[in-house]
């Protein structure tokens, strides 16, 4: 079976200070990957997707990145973070494929940026 | 854009009740409706999905679906106080570069008292 693993679990960051999270999928091959952000209170952002190694496609511009170095590996950074960064990240994946949308979510990382 | 709008509640309902939730999605060309439910500072959990006019049954929820109106309900019979959440309504996009992705609603908060 297919499992997603994130962390850290929970952050506590100063502003103006990098972040790295990382997401990886046990049980499946070339996953598309996605990146989501849900602030208090509000709806599910997407931020990033990935199709492939290496291949990321940007939803919002923002001082975030992400990055894709392994077929089962997803990263999240940034260079200095800012306060309106705090939320929820969720990373999730689905089966590529035509009407293959059922997508899967990690734990999630509760960031609070400070 | 491709909206999905969904009843903000909360909802209330008694135990034993039918819990309605509904939602609404402006992409015509939408083919997979998918159900999340999010418990308190929990990732998403996909409980239903359906690709078809009608209805769709597992166990106590019944998802709708009525594309020529553009609607998406659940239902969840014999409500519980374990069903107590965020409900999330999620519209893929079927078309074009962005397959593969979810639209979200903001999700719809139930309680179900005892």
């Amino acid at each position: 079976s297919q499992t997603i693993h994130q962390w850290p679990a929970t952050l506590v960051q100063p502003v103006g200070s990098p972040l790295s999270l990382e997401c990886t999928v046990e049980g499946t091959s070339n996953p598309n990957l996605y990146w989501y952000r849900q602030a208090a209170g509000r709806g599910l952002q997407l931020l990033f997707y990935s199709v492939g190694i290496g291949q990321i496609s940007s939803e919002v511009p923002q001082n975030l990145s992400a990055s894709r170095p392994q077929d089962r590996q997803f990263i999240l950074s940034s260079k200095k973070l800012l306060l309106s960064d705090s939320g929820f990240y969720l990373c999730a994946w689905s089966v590529q494929g035509l009407l293959s949308n059922e997508q899967f979510f990690g734990p999630g990382t509760r960031l609070t940026v400070l | 854009q491709k909206e999905v709008e969904q009843n903000s509640g909360p909802l209330s309902v008694p135990e034993g009740a039918i819990a309605s939730l509904n939602c609404t999605y402006s992409d015509r060309g939408s083919q997979s409706f998918f159900w999340y439910r999010q418990y308190s500072g929990k990732s998403p959990e996909l409980i239903m999905f359906i690709y078809s006019n009608g209805d769709k049954e597992d166990g106590r929820f019944t998802a709708q679906l009525n594309k020529a109106s553009q609607y998406v309900s659940l239902l969840i019979r014999d409500s519980q106080p374990s069903d107590s959440a965020t409900y999330l309504c999620a519209v893929g996009a079927d078309r074009g570069s962005t397959l593969g992705r979810l639209y979200f609603g903001r999700g719809t908060q139930l309680t179900v008292w005892p």
